[in-house]
C-alpha cells in the first residue's frame, strides 16, 4: 500500500537558520504529493504540493521539488523564523490506486515538530 | 467563507458512552474523510465517504461509525466499542473523487475519556 515516511524529530533551529525535513513516498499510482502544516490546537493547513514528477511546490519561502527517480518531496526554507514553529507532515494522494480501496484519500507522514528559537 | 467547521472543539466523555462529533462543509466537495491524531503518529485514517449514502472503512474503523445522509454533513459516532478514544479527530474534505486537488481540514475536536 501507500506510504510516506518523514525524517524524525522534534527539529530545533535559530532564527534565519536552513531548514530540510526529509520526506520518501511509496506508492503504486502516480501520487501528488503535498506539505500540510499545523499550528497549536488546530487543523491542517496546505502548505504547498506538486502533481507530477519534477514540478516544485512553493509558498510562503518553502519549496519542495517532486523527485520520482528518488521518491522523495523533500521540504526545504532558507531561513526560518519563529512563527514557523508547528506541525509539517508530507503527504500523497494516489486517486488511481489499482487496488481502488485508497481512492482519493490522503496517507500521511507522522509529523516532525519544528521548534525555531529567536 | 466557504470551509469545514467541526463541533465541539472540546468534547468530554464518560466510559461507556457514545458521542457524536459533527463536521459541516458549504464546499460542495463529494469526499469527505475523517482522520484521527495521536502524538508522534500522523494522521490514521477512520472512514472515508465519497458520495452521499455511501461510505468506506479506512485503516482504523472499528469502534467508530458514520453515516452520510446529506453531502455538506459527514458526523462521526465514537462507540463504547472504541477502547482508546482520547485523542484529536480531524475531519476532510476534497472535491471530488480521483481529484488531485487538496483537502481541507476543519479545525479538530479534541476528545477526553473521562
Amino acid at each position: 500500500g501507500d506510504s510516506v515516511t518523514q525524517m524524525e524529530g522534534p527539529v530545533t533551529l535559530s532564527e534565519e537558520a536552513f531548514l530540510t525535513i526529509n520526506c520518501t513516498y511509496t506508492a503504486t499510482g502516480y501520487p501528488s504529493l503535498f506539505w500540510y502544516v499545523q499550528y497549536p490546537g488546530e487543523g491542517l493547513q496546505l502548505l504547498l504540493k506538486a502533481t507530477k514528477a519534477d514540478d516544485k511546490g512553493s509558498n510562503k519561502g518553502f519549496e519542495a521539488t517532486y523527485r520520482k527517480e528518488t521518491t522523495s518531496f523533500h521540504l526545504e526554507k532558507g531561513s526560518v523564523q519563529v512563527s514557523d514553529s508547528a506541525v509539517y507532515f508530507c503527504a500523497l494522494s494516489d486517486p488511481y490506486n489499482a487496488g481502488g480501496t485508497s481512492y482519493g484519500k490522503l496517507t500521511f507522514g507522522q509529523g516532525t515538530i519544528l521548534t525555531v528559537h529567536p | 467563507d466557504g470551509g469545514i467547521t467541526q463541533s465541539p472543539k472540546y468534547l468530554f466523555r464518560k466510559e461507556g458512552q457514545n458521542v457524536t462529533l459533527s463536521c459541516e462543509q458549504n464546499l460542495n466537495h463529494d469526499a469527505m474523510y475523517w482522520y484521527r491524531q495521536d502524538p508522534g503518529q500522523g494522521l490514521r485514517l477512520i472512514y472515508y465517504s465519497q458520495i452521499v449514502n455511501d461510505f468506506q472503512k479506512g485503516d482504523i474503523a472499528e469502534g467508530y461509525s458514520v453515516s452520510r445522509e446529506k453531502k455538506e454533513s459527514f458526523p462521526l459516532t465514537v462507540t463504547s466499542a472504541q477502547k482508546n478514544p482520547t485523542a484529536f479527530y480531524l475531519c476532510a474534505s476534497i472535491r471530488d473523487r480521483g481529484s488531485n486537488t487538496e483537502a481541507f481540514f476543519g479545525q479538530g475536536t479534541r476528545l477526553t475519556v473521562v
